[in-house]
């Protein structure tokens, strides 16, 4: 597709529960993050893919969050066990270079609600 | 409601006004910064980038100013529109210089309202 695509657009999990959230990026672009959007806030950085390599995960709150690329193009980030605190916009980005922020493209989010 | 949890800064203008939204960014050693539009419920969309080397540059209708002194960037938007409308955010970057030159991190962002 001509842009970012994530899916589901929304989202409402029970705590305890784990989610699965998917990010199709575009066709050929080497590197993928996912930021994570607090109401009212900027995103923050979650997680650096190159390819199907996870360069940079420092940015996960907790280990109940996992991503993964594992054939370098569609990414999934994981949540587990979901609390109140993990509700937010969960957006996926990618750029068509390696360590390069120019040219990233956000897609549209995922919004998880934790009830 | 929807107003809970938000303090975002806020401007309000009139169609046809000049817009100037401020942003004070963190870290000294950024040397590549980025402005940012975001419409209710999609991601954020580029607008304009500068380097650090650089205090200005202008595209179509917007212009970035850069004061590394004070650590300040301003997008400034020409003739505003009511589709200027959305919360604009500007991002910083280390470069190289920071080993993580492919990371954005964020500012808080600023609502702006126009007014037909």
């Amino acid at each position: 597709g001509a842009g970012v695509s994530q899916s589901p657009r929304y989202k409402v999990a029970k705590r305890g529960q784990d989610v699965a959230l998917r990010c199709d990026p575009i066709s050929g672009h080497v590197s993928l993050f996912w930021y994570q959007q607090a109401l009212g806030q900027g995103p923050e950085f979650l997680t650096y893919f190159q390819n199907e390599a996870q360069l940079d995960k420092s940015g996960l709150p907790s280990d109940r969050f996992f991503a993964e690329r594992p054939e370098g193009s569609v990414s999934t980030l994981k949540i587990q066990r979901t609390q109140q605190e993990d509700s937010a916009v969960y957006l996926c980005a990618s750029s068509l270079k390696r360590d390069r922020v120019y040219g990233y493209t956000f897609g549209s989010g995922t919004r998880l609600t934790v009830v | 409601g929807e107003s809970v949890g938000l303090h975002l800064p806020t401007l309000s203008v009139q169609e046809g006004d000049n817009s100037i939204i401020n942003c004070a960014y963190s870290n000294s050693a950024s040397d590549y910064f980025i402005w940012y539009k975001q419409e209710s419920g999609k991601g954020p969309q580029f607008i304009i980038d500068i380097r650090s080397n650089m205090d200005k540059r202008q595209g179509q209708r917007v212009t970035v100013l850069l004061n590394k002194t004070v650590k300040h960037l301003s997008l400034q938007i020409a003739a505003t529109q009511p589709g200027d409308s959305a919360v604009y955010f500007c991002a910083e970057n280390l470069g190289n210089s920071g080993g993580s030159n492919y990371k954005l991190t964020f500012g808080k962002g600023t609502l702006l309202t126009v007014n037909p």
